[in-house]
């Protein structure tokens, strides 16, 4: 497959349990943010999106809340499954700028039964 | 639709040698981007086109590096002469809009220069 072996922050959950993964954002000026999940040999992936004008955005089984004060995104994934394992990566972006989508280190999250 | 289609998936090649790695976007996609991924770094942004047309080429790391899009269905990310901490796996994404929700990713080549 395609992943790159990261040494990332690992979160490890029992199935059925609540996730809540972090990120730290560094452009005050951002103004979009997006969750990607990454999975083994494969590229990331689209999870949910939200816009500076919002504090909290749901959907299925997720939800993202936006802090702009202390620049600091989480990413909450109810009832926890062993297919959620995967690596997570919170993405920013200036709509201003030049649509650059520039993303976080990344979280490994391990769902265990 | 295919989705973006990387090749090759695999790539080893000599260090001097040069590697051409190819992306066929989503076809109407008239944004597309190259990302490199590595251990140490992450996810960078190499460059990224508008219409077929570079935009912004700033985190191509040096000259070694080039990017071309003859046409809204092609480009191609090429290293001459590779190094061996060139190795890594390098992403293309093509979007309809600009914006992060309409990234489509590949699955990517895993680059190992030796």
């Amino acid at each position: 497959g395609e992943s790159v072996g990261l040494h990332l922050p690992t979160l490890s959950v029992q199935e059925g349990d609540n996730s809540i993964i972090n990120c730290a954002y560094s452009n005050s000026a951002s103004d979009y943010f997006i969750w990607y999940k990454q999975e083994s040999g494969k590229g990331p992936q689209f999870i949910i999106d939200i816009r500076s004008n919002m504090d909290k955005r749901q959907g299925q089984r997720v939800t993202v809340l936006l802090n702009k004060t202390v620049k600091h995104l989480s990413l909450q994934i109810a009832a926890t499954q062993p297919g959620d394992s995967a690596v997570y990566f919170c993405a920013e972006m200036f709509s201003g700028g030049y649509n650059k989508l520039i993303f976080g280190a990344g979280t490994r999250l391990a769902v265990h039964p | 639709d295919a989705g973006v289609i990387q090749s090759p998936r695999h790539e080893v090649t000599e260090m001097g040698q040069e590697v051409t790695l190819r992306c066929k976007p989503i076809s109407g996609h008239d944004y597309l981007f190259w990302y490199r991924q590595t251990m140490m770094r992450g996810l960078e942004l190499l460059i990224y086109f508008n219409n077929n047309v570079p935009i912004d080429d700033s985190g191509m790391p040096e000259d070694r590096f080039s990017a071309k899009m003859p046409n809204a269905s092609f480009s191609t990310l090429k290293i001459q002469p590779s190094e061996p901490r060139d190795s890594a796996v390098y992403f293309c994404a093509s979007s309809l809009t600009g914006r992060g929700y309409g990234y489509t990713f590949g699955s990517g080549t895993r680059l190992t220069v030796v």
